[in-house]
């Protein structure tokens, strides 16, 4: 079965160093795979997809992510975290028919000043 | 920017009542999908319409759970009798054809059973 598994439950940066949220996924298909962030109180925003085209996908925010099948991880990165990227990311895999959408558990992202 | 709206934004209802929430996709969505989320966990599929038909329910409670889209439009989902452990965020998304890359969620209806 399709599953994906966020590495850290937590993950705590100073503004202005990088992001790196880790995501494995499992799955007996070519996936598709997404990153969601939820701010509290907020819906569900996508932030990248990727859908077997280029490997790194660029997303909204200046977030990006590298598909690599060898190792099975989506991992999404930043290269300098704003105080405004402290939320809950989501790592997401489609189903098999791709109609519907698998989550991990989440990520989250907290930035001190 | 088109939204998926949601009612009520919060809801309390105490265990053994009916409770029920509404959601109102963007216009010209064919696909709706009911997502709940457990606290301090990843949303997880409830059901999922295909403009008035049920695509795929295999998650939702039918003991308890009932979810209706009667004129493919909006959609409504309904929990009788609530239980402690129903207590979550329900989440309503659509999307304009079955793929799963253009979701839009909207805010959710928190519940709490009591």
């Amino acid at each position: 079965a399709q599953s994906v598994t966020q590495l850290d439950s937590h993950v705590s940066v100073s503004e202005g160093t990088p992001v790196l949220l880790r995501c494995n996924y499992s799955s007996s298909y070519s996936p598709s795979l997404f990153w969601y962030v939820q701010h509290p109180n907020k819906g569900l925003q996508l932030l990248l997809k990727y859908t077997s085209a280029a490997t790194l996908v660029k997303g909204i925010n200046g977030f990006e992510a590298e598909f690599k099948k060898s190792e099975t991880s989506f991992h999404l990165t930043k290269p300098s975290a704003h105080m405004s990227d402290a939320a809950e990311y989501f790592c997401v895999v489609n189903n098999q028919a791709g109609t519907a959408l698998i989550f991990g558990k989440g990520t989250t992202l907290s930035v001190s000043s | 920017e088109a939204e998926v709206a949601q009612s009520p934004r919060y809801k309390i209802t105490e265990k053994s009542q009916a409770v029920a929430f509404w959601c109102d996709p963007i216009s010209g969505h064919a696909t709706l999908y009911w997502y709940r989320q457990i606290l301090g966990q990843g949303p997880e599929l409830l059901v999922q319409f295909q403009d008035e038909s049920v695509v795929d329910d295999s998650q939702l409670p039918k003991d308890r759970f009932s979810a209706e889209r009667l004129k493919g439009v909006d959609s409504t989902l309904k929990i009788q009798p609530a239980e402690l452990g129903d207590s979550a965020m329900y989440l309503c998304a659509s999307s304009s054809d079955r793929g799963s890359y253009g979701y839009t969620f909207g805010s959710g209806t928190r519940l709490t059973v009591v």
